[in-house]
């Protein structure tokens, strides 16, 4: 089943923070995160494994909450580089190594 | 530069036809992952092989097939082809499982007319 994605899009102002949030109906193994830019192929940001457990990279990070199958991706002072869509990937309980992409944020930062 | 390669990068055909998409991983990696990107389905898993072997299936038409050879380069064949196969079609490959960072080559942009 379909992660559901929100919001679907959002735009900033270089240095302001955003939080995208994806949410299962199913309980879930893991939760990935990606960003894609316009023609280009989706880049990894973080895997998160653990419940409540949360990653960061760079300015990014994410939480995991495995008991209300939800991750939220947060996005600090946030940089023109950081415009692209978001996805987030979702596998089930159980490590099904099937990965569902939710529909996508698109995130745009102006300068 | 993601390490994976992708073959070709476009592709133009017409309905009914049968085409043939070339995936090469990253050095080192064994799984390799088929996903098919078109606007109105987003981001769709078909198909992973791991060392040769298939792993695990998601939306993939039976009108399309995968294998990995033991190189470890991947082939996806569609056949049959109609109007709403028209997408971009990604390979993946990562070190072992879907827990391991998945690395995108950059994509097959197939159109069928």
């Amino acid at each position: 089943q379909q992660p559901v994605q929100s919001p679907q899009a959002v735009i900033l102002r270089e240095g302001e923070d955003a939080v995208i949030n994806c949410s299962s109906s199913k309980a879930l193994y893991s939760v990935h995160w990606y960003r894609q830019k316009h023609g280009e192929a989706p880049v990894f940001l973080m895997i998160l494994l653990k419940g409540g457990e949360q990653k960061g990279h760079e300015k990014i990070s994410a939480s995991f909450n495995e008991k209300k199958q939800q991750s939220s991706l947060y996005l600090t002072a946030s940089q023109l580089s950081y415009s692209g869509t978001y996805f987030c990937g979702t596998e089930g309980k159980g490590g099904s190594e099937k990965l569902v992409f939710g529909k996508g944020t698109k995130l745009t930062v102006n300068p | 530069d993601s390490g994976v390669t992708q073959t070709p990068k476009h592709l133009i055909t017409a309905t009914g036809q049968r085409v043939t998409l070339r995936c090469s991983p990253r050095s080192g990696d064994l799984s390799v992952y088929w996903y098919q990107q078109s606007l109105d389905q987003g981001l769709q898993f078909l198909i992973q092989y791991y060392n040769g072997e298939e792993r695990a299936k998601g939306n993939i038409l039976e009108r399309f097939s995968a294998q990995q050879f033991p190189d470890l380069h991947s082939e996806l064949n569609l056949s049959s082809l109609e109007l709403g196969d028209s997408a971009l079609y990604f390979c993946a490959s990562s070190v072992r499982t879907s827990t391991d960072t998945q690395y995108f080559g950059p994509g097959t942009r197939l159109t069928v007319l």
